[in-house]
């Protein structure tokens, strides 16, 4: 049983490129999330999607960042004409459910690593 | 302050040792406790889950939760140098805003052979 796959695992972009980062939940998972980690900093809630819809952005910064899961494919987030200060590992998770608890934990991808030169 | 506090470490012990990784929250609302484990440069991988407080334990990890004192522990039994690793203690509310979970910022551990 797959996990939760990730790609590009490192992207390097110039200031003021586009950066697309891609997320397949596990299977039979619908719930998606999306967390950022600076570097010596704890993960960070950015948003919390389900297909087709954004439930909760409330971490994600007001300009340059987006995020979407469409009906078909995998979810993306995107980070639009990129700064110094978006450099860091950008994780996406699945849940079968919204609500943590009993039987319904929150798993990982590998990461996707984005350094901005 | 911050909402969760780990001490950052790095934590460097002997092969066989015992291990101790704490956190501390101040949001007495949360009720859903979470040890990550991260090798680096990896995601992070689910250790143990608890549900407010008391033990669990799991083969050689065992995590405790005091609501009382909003502290929160993971014990490592017989430590092996392959859990050097950054260890992550989340957290999550009950009910509607559980799905966000709230993490410190990690202990490093170092087991010796």
């Amino acid at each position: 049983n797959a996990g939760v796959m990730q790609n590009p695992r490192h992207l390097v972009r110039r200031r003021g490129q586009e950066a697309r980062l891609r997320c397949s939940p596990m299977k039979g998972h619908s719930h998606v999330y999306w967390y950022r980690q600076l570097p010596e900093e704890g993960l960070k809630f950015m948003v919390y999607l389900q297909k087709e819809n954004i439930i909760d952005e409330s971490g994600m910064p007001k300009e340059r960042f987006s995020a979407e899961f469409p009906k078909e494919g995998p979810s993306i987030l995107r980070i639009q004409q990129v700064v110094r200060g978006d450099s860091a590992a950008y994780f996406c998770a699945s849940s079968p459910r919204g609500q943590v608890g009993a039987g319904n934990t929150i798993y990982f991808g590998e990461g996707s690593w984005l350094t901005v030169v | 302050q911050k909402e969760v506090e780990q001490d950052p470490g790095p934590l460097s012990v002997p092969e066989g040792a015992i291990v101790s990784l704490n956190c501390t929250y101040s949001n007495s609302a949360f009720q859903y406790f979470m040890w990550y484990r991260q090798y680096s440069r990896k995601g992070p991988e689910l250790l143990m889950y608890t549900y407010s407080s008391g033990n669990k334990e799991d083969g050689r990890f065992t995590a405790q939760v005091d609501k009382s004192s909003k502290y929160i522990s993971l014990f490592i039994r017989d430590s092996q140098p392959s859990d050097s690793a950054t260890y992550l203690c989340a957290m999550s509310l009950s009910g509607a805003g559980s799905y966000q979970l709230t993490f410190g910022k990690g202990t490093k551990l170092s087991v010796i052979p």
